[in-house]
C-alpha cells in the first residue's frame, strides 16, 4: 500500500520567515491533496495537484509537484500566526480511489 | 452553503459501551466517506459510500462497528461495544464527484471520542 511521510514533523518558525514542508510517497502520485487541520475542526482543504511539475498558489501557499511525481512541498511565504495548524498531505492509492494520508506536519508561528 | 455537519462534537463513554456517531453532507454530495483520526495521525479510511452502497467498507472493523446510509444523504456509524482503543476523531467527509480522483472531500468538524 502506498505510504506518505511528512517532515518536517514539526516546525517551529518567528513570523515573517518562510518555511516548507514536504510529503514523500512510496509510489507514483496520481493526485495530491493538501489540507490544514487547527485543534478540534475538520481538515481544510488547500489544494490538489495531479501533473509532474504543477505548481499551485493560494495567497501565501505555494504548493509543488515533482517532476517524478513521488514527492510534493508546501511552502509558505512571510508566515503568518494565522498558518498554525497541522498540514496534511493526502494522495490517491492508484487502483482504490483511496484517499490515504500523511501524519501531518504540526506549525507554530510564533509572533 | 452548508458545511458537512457532525455530531455530537464529543462522546465520552465507558468501555463495552454502545456509541453512534451522525453526519449530514453537503447537499447534493453523493459521496460520503468516514475516517477514524488517532492522536498524531492522519485520517483514516473506514467506509465510503456512493448514493446508498458502501463500495469501500475493507478497513470497517466490522466485528463492532457498522455504518448505514438509507436514504443516500445522512449516515450514522456506530460501535457496539467500544473499546478503549476506539478513542480517536471521526471525521465524515463528502464530495460530489463518485470518488476520491480529482475532486476535494469536504471534512467535517469531528467527533472526538473518549473511551474510558
Amino acid at each position: 500500500s502506498q505510504e506518505l511521510e511528512q517532515s518536517p514533523q514539526s516546525l517551529i518558525v518567528q513570523e515573517g520567515k518562510n518555511l516548507t514542508i514536504n510529503c514523500t510517497s512510496s509510489k507514483t502520485l496520481y493526485g495530491l491533496y493538501w489540507y490544514k487541520q487547527k485543534y478540534g475542526e475538520g481538515l481544510i482543504f488547500l489544494m490538489m495537484l495531479q501533473k509532474g511539475g504543477e505548481e499551485k498558489s493560494h495567497e501565501k501557499i505555494t504548493a509543488k509537484l515533482d517532476e517524478k511525481k513521488q514527492q510534493s512541498s508546501l511552502h509558505i511565504t512571510a508566515s503568518q500566526p494565522s498558518h498554525a495548524g497541522i498540514y496534511l498531505c493526502g494522495a490517491i492509492q492508484g487502483g482504490s480511489e483511496k484517499l490515504v494520508f500523511g501524519k501531518g506536519t504540526k506549525l507554530t508561528v510564533n509572533p | 452553503e452548508a458545511g458537512v455537519v457532525q455530531s455530537p462534537r464529543y462522546k465520552i463513554i465507558e468501555k463495552k459501551q454502545p456509541v453512534a456517531f451522525w453526519c449530514n453532507p453537503i447537499s447534493g454530495h453523493n459521496t460520503l466517506y468516514w475516517y477514524r483520526q488517532n492522536l498524531g495521525q492522519g485520517p483514516e479510511l473506514l467506509i465510503r459510500y456512493e448514493n446508498e452502497e458502501a463500495v469501500d467498507d475493507s478497513q470497517l472493523p466490522k466485528d463492532r462497528f457498522s455504518a448505514e446510509r438509507l436514504k443516500g444523504v445522512d449516515s450514522t456509524l456506530k460501535i457496539q461495544p467500544a473499546e478503549l482503543g476506539d478513542s480517536a476523531v471521526y471525521l465524515c467527509a463528502s464530495t460530489a464527484d463518485g470518488g476520491a480522483g480529482g475532486y476535494e472531500q469536504y471534512f467535517g468538524p469531528g467527533t472526538r471520542l473518549t473511551v474510558t
